[in-house]
């Protein structure tokens, strides 16, 4: 099946700072989508973004398909953007609807 | 916003006991996934639904697992059996359609079992 690769697994910022997050996947998708976990476990939808470019806010989101990878941006962290990211893909190849996630970055942002 | 909502947000149960979790869906959606989170590990998928059978299955989702959409709004994941392993998060998730949609995921139910 797809593998799906997330770097860095760690990453501790201050406040303030930006940050990239990458998600390398092993083959086409029909749909990559960036979750952020917070500390109650909850997954909250950030981006639905299987090519292109999308921001939201601090957030930014870019996937280049033909390449298999994507990147999450954060500009000016700030300590609420703590918890893990995963990025998830449906692989090209599989029916209905079945995403497979990454191991996660885990961000700490500290004040 | 439409959101997928799920019940309880933590259940205990005992070793051997029968649990349910409950989901309601997006009410448009078609497609019903349920996933599991063991603590500190990555998202897993489980099962996903259509059209009132199971359509996807993982290793995981072994006999003593079960879903069912007893009515227009629920879907459920029955554990018959339940094992100390089974002990994680469940997400409930559902979509319009399969491929090319987003996938909505509830808050997550956190079962310890005990």
């Amino acid at each position: 099946g797809i593998q799906v690769e997330q770097s860095p697994p760690d990453l501790i910022l201050q406040e303030g700072a930006n940050s990239t997050l990458r998600c390398n996947f092993s083959d086409s998708v029909n749909n990559l989508q960036w979750f952020h976990q917070n500390p109650w476990g909850q997954l909250i939808n950030l981006f639905y973004i299987p090519s292109g470019t999308k921001q939201n806010g601090r957030l930014s989101a870019t996937t280049v398909a033909t390449e298999r990878y994507s990147l999450l941006y954060i500009s000016s962290s700030q300590t609420t953007d703590s918890g893990v990211y995963f990025c998830a893909v449906l692989s090209g190849g599989t029916s209905y609807g079945k995403l497979t996630f990454g191991q996660g970055t885990i961000l700490t942002v500290h004040p | 916003e439409p959101e997928v909502t799920q019940t309880p947000s933590h259940q205990v149960t005992q070793m051997g006991q029968e649990v349910i979790l409950r989901c309601v869906p997006i009410s448009n959606h078609l497609y019903f996934y349920w996933y599991r989170q063991i603590l500190g590990q990555k998202v897993e998928f489980l099962v996903s639904f259509y059209n009132n059978e199971i359509s996807e299955k993982s290793e995981i989702f072994d006999d003593q697992f079960s879903v069912e959409r007893p009515d227009g709004s629920n879907f459920t994941l029955k554990i018959r059996s339940t094992k100390l392993e089974d002990s994680a998060m469940y997400f409930c998730a559902s979509s319009v359609e399969d491929k090319v949609t987003e996938a909505f995921f509830g808050q997550g139910t956190r079962l310890t079992v005990v």
